[in-house]
């Protein structure tokens, strides 16, 4: 099975840009979650989704950031514009929100951003 | 709240040598999972296991195990002969209660594991 797939896998981008990463969950799956990963701040939780509606986005740090969801298949965090202090590793992850499905999180390979 | 703490910030082990990956947490929570993730070089997230708060049974999967005690809210992940392959950073994470919707994960900060020839 295909697991959660994200693009780009690397973006490099100057400061004022606006970026667009995206995301497709493993089919099937009813939850779609952004992290991010930073050195300062590790893995925090952006904002997720549950049946394509955002539950919580409560992780967004500015305006500058956005997120949708379209379709079960389909997700996108968009910063605009974009600032260096971006700069950092972007997960999408999905999960099958069953409780017998033990509420796993599968994670895709990362977007990696550099804002220069 | 939650919290989630690897106080191993790097360990650095020679191939075949058994190594503890430390994980402790804190929850007022009753229904939780943890989970174990590791992040090779190439940088992906990759899930090793999901352990129910009312499962205290320990896991051996070949070469890896993990030792749940609530007792001292402990998951510790025990790799047995490591190999070079092990280097990675090893994430421990914890569920919001699943009666509820358990969608957030706290993570740990991480432990980087190193293991040379």
């Amino acid at each position: 099975d295909a697991g959660v797939i994200q693009s780009p896998r690397h973006e490099v981008t100057e400061m004022g840009q606006e970026v667009t990463l995206r995301c497709k969950p493993i089919s099937g799956h009813d939850y779609l979650f952004w992290y991010r990963q930073t050195m300062m701040r590790g893995l925090e939780l952006l904002i997720y989704f549950n049946n394509n509606v955002p539950i919580d986005d409560s992780g967004m740090p500015e305006d500058r950031f956005s997120a949708k969801m379209p379709n079960a298949s389909f997700s996108t965090l968009k910063i605009q514009p974009s600032e260096p202090r971006d700069s950092a590793v972007y997960f999408c992850a999905s999960r099958l929100g069953q409780v017998i499905s033990g509420n796993t999180i599968y994670f895709g390979e990362g977007s990696w951003l550099t804002v220069v | 709240a939650q919290k989630v703490t690897q106080a191993q910030t790097e360990i650095s082990v020679v191939e075949k040598e058994d190594v503890t990956l430390d994980c402790v947490y804190e929850t007022r929570d009753t229904t939780y999972y943890l989970f174990w993730y590791k992040q090779p070089p190439s940088g992906e997230l990759v899930f090793l296991i999901r352990r129910n708060s009312f499962d205290e049974q320990n896991e051996i999967s070949g070469r890896y195990s993990w030792n749940f005690q609530k007792s001292t809210s402990s998951f510790n992940f025990t790799i047995t002969a490591s190999q070079v392959v092990d280097s990675a950073v090893y994430f421990c994470a914890l569920s919001e209660p699943y009666t509820g919707t358990a969608s957030k994960l706290t993570f740990g900060t991480g432990t980087r594991l190193q293991v040379t020839l």
